[in-house]
């Protein structure tokens, strides 16, 4: 089945580590997206990317840094400028055609500092 | 960018009962998606709809783009109806979401 695999479902974190949370989709679909949820709260944009090698800040990419050197894949990093990494963190992935404009989420990763 | 506000923040309904959920944005658009989150994190997509009504099955929604609104009906809610709403609108070719609804379906 096509869909969204984002890993590790939890994730724990030193204050001053890098951390990577993964994406993969085969939907073939062209745009990707990073989406930090906190308790309580909507889903705020990070980056995202409409084409492969190519990809935009969000409302709040300060402190996170993305990558898009296949289709398939949209990896995130939280570095150590991000000072309030604890989050649920989505991804996506969409298509557009003449009669929809879907969106297809991943599971989550939810990241801890410790 | 696009303001998107959610009405209510918090609905507790007993199974069975009907609903209406509210969103309503600050500026024309031509995309507005529904989204239910389960309890586990996992978002869905309930509906594409930009203008007009659809149904799917005990859900259905209504957007009146002219007056800048959409509806989500839930009728003869079942506990599995539980989690938290979200109308998202694209604007800029990003998804922006309202803050949800949380819902709560008791036995």
């Amino acid at each position: 089945d096509g869909g969204i695999t984002q890993s590790p479902k939890y994730l724990f974190r030193k204050e001053g580590q890098n951390v990577t949370l993964s994406c993969e989709q085969n939907l073939n679909h062209d745009a990707m997206y990073w989406y930090r949820q906190d308790p309580g709260q909507g889903l705020r944009l990070i980056y995202y990317s409409q084409i492969v090698n190519d990809f935009q800040k969000g409302d709040i990419a300060e402190g996170y840094s993305v990558s898009r050197e296949k289709k398939e894949s949209f990896p995130l990093t939280v570095t150590s400028a991000q000072k309030n990494p604890t989050a649920f963190y989505l991804c996506a992935s969409s298509i557009r055609t003449a009669t929809n404009y879907g969106y297809t989420f991943g599971s989550g990763t939810r990241l801890t500092v410790v | 960018g696009i303001q998107v506000e959610q009405s209510p923040p918090d609905l507790i309904l007993q199974e069975g009962a009907n609903s209406t959920l509210r969103c309503n944005f600050s500026d024309s658009v031509n995309n507005l998606q529904w989204f239910h989150q389960n309890p586990w994190g996992q978002l869905i997509n309930l509906f594409y709809i930009p203008s007009g009504t659809k149904q799917n099955g005990r859900l259905s929604a209504t957007t009146v783009a002219t007056e800048r609104y959409s509806l989500l009906y839930i009728s003869s809610s079942q506990t599995t109806d539980s989690g938290v709403y979200f109308c998202a609108v694209v604007g800029w070719g990003k998804l922006q979401f309202g803050a949800g609804t949380q819902v709560v379906v008791t036995p």
